[in-house]
């Protein structure tokens, strides 16, 4: 089983910080990688994607990829109380049919 | 634009029961997933579609959980006979596949209580 690995949390962080989600992942032939937000008591949102090596910026949102250490992070500048929520990693390999393997998620509270 | 609808949003069983899940996906979207969540075990991807037919059940915990997708509107999920066990939230999630993006978005899901 390829793993996703995520730090349960909770990541306890104030309000107008930066805060900072991590997420690593075993398989090489990884090559998509995905953010899912997810309150309490609701359904996975989608976030931020990233396919390349970098940083890729959406509003207070960057996710940034290293392939070669196999690592993906998601920051949330200038952090609110409603960000505060469970985010999950999920990656996907090109031959792996079309399934997204998940981790179990980050939890996140912004404190006012 | 309508998102995912799954239906019902809470079912209340009793072991042994017969549970039908409903799921109706984005429209124009080709794929259509099956996801469990729990604590324990986080997100499970069950089963998936493409097309109406299914290409991968390999997460199906055992033959008492089967889907169907009859169209390319509407996919059932039914767990007989159920038990406590298969407690959970279950999603339902849609895609459109394209050359670079596997995005998937998720229904607002079924919270299941088997007693």
């Amino acid at each position: 089983q390829k793993e996703v690995e995520q730090n349960s949390g909770p990541l306890s962080v104030p309000e107008g910080a930066i805060a900072s989600l991590n997420c690593t992942y075993s398989d090489r032939g990884s090559q998509s990688f995905f953010w899912y937000r997810q309150y309490s008591g609701k359904s996975p949102e989608l976030i931020m994607s990233i396919y390349s090596n970098g940083d890729k910026e959406d509003g207070r949102f960057t996710a940034q990829l290293n392939k070669a250490s196999q690592y993906v992070s998601l920051l949330i500048r200038d952090s609110q109380p409603s960000d505060s929520a469970t985010y999950l990693c999920a990656v996907h390999r090109w031959d792996s049919g079309y399934a997204l393997n998940f981790g179990k998620g980050t939890s996140l509270l912004v404190t006012p | 634009d309508a998102g995912v609808i799954q239906s019902p949003r809470h079912e209340v069983t009793e072991m042994g029961q017969e549970v039908t899940l409903r799921c109706k996906p984005i429209s124009g979207h080709d794929y259509l997933f099956w996801y469990r969540q729990t604590m324990m075990r986080g997100l499970e991807l069950l089963i998936y579609f493409n097309n109406n037919v299914p290409i991968d059940d390999s997460g199906m915990p055992e033959d008492r959980f089967s889907a169907k997708m009859p169209n390319a509107s509407f996919s059932t999920l039914k767990i007989q006979p159920s038990e406590p066990r298969d407690s959970a939230v279950y999603f339902c999630a849609s895609s459109l596949r394209t050359h670079y993006s596997y995005e998937q978005y998720f229904g607002p899901g079924t919270r299941l209580t088997v007693t």
